[in-house]
């Protein structure tokens, strides 16, 4: 069985600051790895995914998280966030075997101020 | 092209009354997902549907069920509703089932409202 922790239920940031979004997983097997946004009464859009090869990956919107297979985390990054990024952000696991479940944290809720 | 669509978009109903929640997938995308998101949470996998099969089930009761039709389509029913039934539902699909490297496109979701 997998699970996700978004280590943060919120972060508050001011505009054109870095901001970092944690998150943990836990597995028995090798999984793939995806963080999505989700804006107010919207659904859920992906952001970048982790399928295999390097580390860093590149997303939409500025967005880079990296894998860290040793600490089992795969923290969202991003070096100057604007108004329009507030929103919720979900991370998210899935079975590299295959399968249908994907599994998400609860959520880290990025509020940026001007 | 169209994205993921769900109707309706809101819904009130009572407890212990019946619900029929809509989907209708991304065009050429033949697996559907349902997820149930109560608010201050991350979405809960309630069911994954592919070639009008039944693929997955999540930690749901007996009182959820769903289906796809042979246009892809899904739908996603509850009956005697709780007041705990209350979330965003969701909908996502995807190409393919049992391929769990590609993302899921979701719609914006159908927000039930059990009084």
């Amino acid at each position: 069985a997998q699970s996700v922790t978004q280590l943060d239920s919120q972060v508050p940031v001011f505009e054109e600051a870095p901001v970092e979004l944690r998150c943990n997983y836990s597995s028995s097997v090798s999984v793939y790895l995806f963080w999505y946004v989700q804006y107010p009464n919207q659904g859920l859009q992906l952001l970048l995914k982790y399928l295999s090869g390097s580390t860093l990956v590149k997303g939409i919107n500025g967005f880079e998280a990296e894998f860290n297979k040793s600490q089992t985390s795969f923290h969202l990054r991003k070096p100057s966030v604007h108004i329009s990024d507030t929103a919720e952000y979900f991370c998210a696991v899935s079975d590299q075997g295959g399968g249908f479940k994907t599994i998400f944290g609860a959520g880290t809720r990025l509020f940026v101020k001007a | 092209d169209a994205g993921v669509t769900q109707s309706p978009t809101h819904l009130i109903k009572t407890r212990g009354q019946q619900v029929t929640l809509r989907c209708s997938p991304i065009s050429g995308h033949k697996s559907v997902s349902w997820y149930q998101q109560v608010l201050g949470q991350g979405p809960q996998f309630i069911f994954q549907y592919y070639e009008k099969e039944e693929r997955g089930r999540g930690n749901f009761p007996d009182r959820f069920s769903a289906r796809q039709f042979p246009n892809y389509s899904s739908e996603l029913n509850v009956n005697a509703l709780l007041l705990g039934d209350s979330a965003l539902y969701l909908c996502a699909s995807s190409l393919e089932q049992g391929m769990s490297n590609q993302p899921q496109h979701f719609g914006d979701g159908t927000r039930l409202s059990i009084l």
